[in-house]
């Protein structure tokens, strides 16, 4: 049972455009969202987060929104660099609970 | 500073070996955690340390056994592995605070090779 999934493997994107990254999930106890990117053979690098109580985090070019009712959430990227061309994981957990539950994984590419 | 480290960078093993992952952190996160990552897989939790007390392992076999010495350092003891297990071993660390625990920080990872 995958409680949180990114249903697009992979999003190419023309460098300065914006890179909307997104993930839904299906447990309700999750109440804290995060986002990582990985390079290969690389641990991953957290990027952003948010809570339940929030519907939007921002962070440089780095935007997550979070929509509950839907269970679902996005990463824009604004602008795109090609430095961002990586894997992107959205995680999720219990805030009160160690465990994060990962995504599949957005292999993004932006191109120059 | 945000650095997590994990040596070695890579190990092969054979299936009669003994050997040891070491992790360590200094930025006095109380949290500590292993994570195993297949190719073109997600991340899978495996154990989680908190203030140096096992609270999480996620039925992972005997034949990996962790330990945390102290609050700064975390290991992963191996032994009779299987060539299933190679994988990417990830460390990471977290604050946990009365409300929580937050962003979790990864190291580089260890790339184990089973023959």
């Amino acid at each position: 049972d995958q409680q949180v999934k990114q249903n697009s493997p992979s999003l190419s994107v023309q460098e300065g455009r914006i890179s909307i990254l997104n993930c839904d999930y299906t447990n309700s106890m999750f109440d804290y969202f995060l986002w990582y990117k990985k390079y290969p053979a690389e641990g991953p690098t957290f990027l952003i987060s948010i809570s339940s109580i929030k519907d939007k985090n921002e962070d440089g070019r780095f935007t997550v929104f979070l929509n509950k009712s839907a269970k679902h959430l996005s990463l824009h990227i604004v602008p795109s660099q090609p430095g961002d061309s990586a894997v992107y994981f959205c995680a999720a957990k219990r805030l009160s609970y160690g465990k994060l539950t990962f995504g599949q994984g957005t292999i993004l590419t932006v191109h120059p | 500073d945000t650095e997590v480290t994990q040596t070695p960078k890579h190990l092969v093993m054979g299936m009669t070996n003994k050997k040891s992952l070491k992790c360590e952190q200094h930025m006095g996160h109380r949290a500590m955690y292993w994570y195993k990552q297949k190719a073109k897989k997600p991340p899978e939790l495996m154990f989680v340390y908190s203030y140096e007390k096992l609270s999480i392992n996620e039925s992972v076999p005997s034949r990996f056994s962790p330990e945390c010495p102290n609050s700064s350092l975390l290991n992963l003891h191996l032994h009779a592995l299987q060539p299933e297990d190679s994988a990417l071993y990830l460390c990471a660390s977290s604050s946990n605070t009365g409300t929580g625990h937050y962003e979790q920080y990864f190291g580089p990872g260890t790339r184990l090779t089973v023959t």
